[in-house]
């Protein structure tokens, strides 16, 4: 079964660094989206991708955080630099299509954890 | 965007019916409710949609009110595997998709 796949799986950084996450979507699907998840609470959306086009960066900290999807298949998400309120989960997911009910079921990756020490 | 509400925890026994509840009474008519769960360090996996109807999979039912304002998602014989956090969300028309606090289901022996 198809997977969407991030790396690293785990990063520890010291605050004022640069860190790069990598998420690589399900085969096909145009959408994607970065989330943030803090310890104990629930999933913030910080970008979503249609294709190579940025949809809503509404919630991204852009004084520090970039993401990029330069064509339109795998992207990065860029923190510099790192602060200790980073900490969190970063999660990637996919779908195939932007709108419509019977095809925007969201894919999660297994995440990144970021530690900012 | 529609807001949800959702009891923060529950407990469940082995082999019986869990009932989720959510109250998303600010629905818009064009928007579905789509359930979530998270497995304790993994990402989120989705379970079911519907718009107006009910809807049945091989995880899980969804019964929605026939005023839309709340939802009740069941796991018929639930197991200890299905101890997670579950959210109920509704979907923007842009796709997004804003994840409240769910409810934590405790599946107990």
């Amino acid at each position: 079964e198809a997977e969407v796949a991030q790396s690293p799986r785990y990063k520890i950084t010291e605050k004022s660094q640069a860190v790069a996450f990598w998420c690589d979507p399900i085969s096909g699907h145009a959408t994607l989206y970065w989330y943030r998840q803090i310890l104990g609470q629930g999933l913030e959306l910080l970008v979503q991708f249609q294709d190579e086009s940025v949809v809503d960066d509404s919630q991204l900290p852009k004084d520090r955080f970039s993401a990029e999807r330069l064509k339109g298949v795998d992207s990065t998400l860029k923190i510099q630099p790192a602060e200790l309120g980073d900490s969190a989960m970063y999660l990637c997911a996919s779908s195939l299509a932007l709108t419509g009910g019977a095809y925007n079921e969201q894919f999660f990756g297994p995440g990144t954890r970021l530690t900012v020490l | 965007d529609a807001k949800t509400t959702q009891p923060p925890s529950m407990d469940c026994a082995e082999g019986r019916a869990a009932n989720l509840p959510c109250n998303h009474s600010t629905i818009s008519g064009n928007e579905y409710v789509y359930w979530y769960r998270q497995i304790h360090s993994q990402g989120p996996q989705y379970i079911i949609h519907g718009l107006k109807n009910n809807e049945t999979n091989e995880m899980a039912s969804l019964i929605i009110t026939e005023d839309r304002k709340s939802s009740t998602l069941i796991l018929p014989h639930a197991t200890l595997r299905d101890t997670a956090v579950y959210y109920c969300i509704v979907r923007a028309v842009t796709g997004k998709l804003i994840f409240g606090q769910g409810t934590t289901l405790q599946v107990k022996p």
